[in-house]
Parts: structure tokens; sequence; C-alpha cells
């Protein structure tokens, strides 16, 4: 059961430079969403998608974007990396049209911007 | 817009203690509430609520949800050091899932 699963689980980038983060589900969600966590601090949503085609931003979108081309894969992209984004970034998916239901996280991914 | 207030942000306490997690909430449309637990990785899922009332987890983990005032309490009786986490809250509503800042538990030995 692979279940949720995100890479690269580290990665460091320099100011400025461009990355893609990506996440992966093999349960056939409707729903995923991108959070980040800072250190202390609870989990924050950046973006989430409703299904195949369909994107919303969360409560943190700016310098993000996604895509959601298939219902398996939802990648967040830094387009321009700032040391604020310095985080753990977590995927999540969730079954139906994930009103009510459990959340599946990936394992999270650590990202150092210097 | 939708919010979620969790407190106390954090809490030290001796094996053996209860504590009372609280989670208040305002949601359009409201659902559910669910209750995760937090280590060193991911959120794992604890409850999910979506009627007032209680629903028991273990012996030791306990959850109220009270739909008219808007809010859920977590308690853990007798706790142990394995309790030490995150434990974050997260109402249902629209899918724009909001989740509280989380109340850091460390129970000492």
């Amino acid at each position: 059961n692979a279940g949720v699963t995100q890479t690269p689980k580290f990665q460091v980038l320099k100011t400025g430079q461009s990355m893609t983060l990506q996440c992966a589900q093999d349960m056939n969600h409707e729903y995923m969403s991108w959070y980040r966590q800072d250190p202390g601090m609870g989990l924050r949503l950046i973006h989430y998608s409703v299904g195949a085609g369909i994107t919303d931003q969360g409560e943190v979108p700016n310098g993000y974007n996604v895509s959601r081309s298939t219902t398996e894969d939802f990648p967040l992209r830094l387009l321009s990396a700032a040391p604020s984004q310095t985080s753990v970034y977590f995927c999540a998916s969730s079954s139906g049209q994930g009103r009510t239901g459990e959340l599946f996280f990936g394992e999270g991914s650590r990202l150092t911007v210097l | 817009e939708d919010k979620v207030v969790q407190s106390p942000l954090s809490l030290v306490v001796h094996e053996g203690d209860t504590v009372t997690l609280n989670c208040s909430y305002e949601v359009t449309n409201f659902r559910s509430l669910l209750w995760y637990k937090q280590e060193k990785k991911a959120p794992t899922f604890l409850f999910m609520l979506t009627s007032s009332g209680i629903e028991k987890k273990s012996g030791r983990l306990s959850s109220i949800l009270d739909k008219k005032e808007l809010f859920s309490i977590l308690n853990i009786t007798a706790t142990q050091t394995g309790d030490s986490a995150i434990y974050l809250c997260k109402p249902s509503g629209t899918y724009k899932y909001i989740f509280g800042t989380g109340t850091r538990l460390k129970v000492l030995a």
C-alpha cells in the first residue's frame, strides 16, 4: 500500500531557484491538497484540488503554483524560491469529494531555501 | 472566512495527569470535525465527529463535539510519555480545509 507518496524528502535551494515537489496517490482520491508547516506551527493550506482539472487557492498560495492533470498526481511548483518558503511540506488526499472524511498524508518534504 | 482556534498552545504535564484540549471553530456548512495527532512526521487520524456528543477512541482518549456552541474537546486521561505530540483539529465544511494552530503536549515521566 503506497498511499500518498511525496518526493523529494529533502531539498536545499538557493534564493531564486525554482523546483517542483511531487505528490502521487494510488487510492483514487478526488481531493488532494498541499500544506506547509513551519517550526512550532500548525498546518497551513497552500492549494487544493477537488478533481482533475480543478484547483483552488488555500490560505497561503503566494509563490506557489499547482496543476491537476490526472487524479493521481498533484505537483507543487515553487516559481522563485525565497527563504520564507523554508518549511516542511505535506501533501494530503481524501476520498470522494473529501468534505467529511479523513485526510491521508504523505511523509513530508523538508525544504530549505538559502 | 473559516476560523479555527485551539487552546492552550502548549501544555506540559506529568505522567498520569488528565489533559483537556480545546478547539473552537467557525466554518461555513459544517459537516464534521476531525482530530489528528502529530509526532515526528505526518499527522495521524484520531477521531471524526459529526454529531454533538461523545466519541471514544480508546480507553484513555475521548472527544466531545458541541455543534451549538461550535467547539470540540479532546480529553486524555492517565497520560503517558507516548502521548507527547502536537494535537490538531480540523473542522470540515467547504473544501478549503483549515487546521487549527495545534496544541503541543509534552508528558514528563
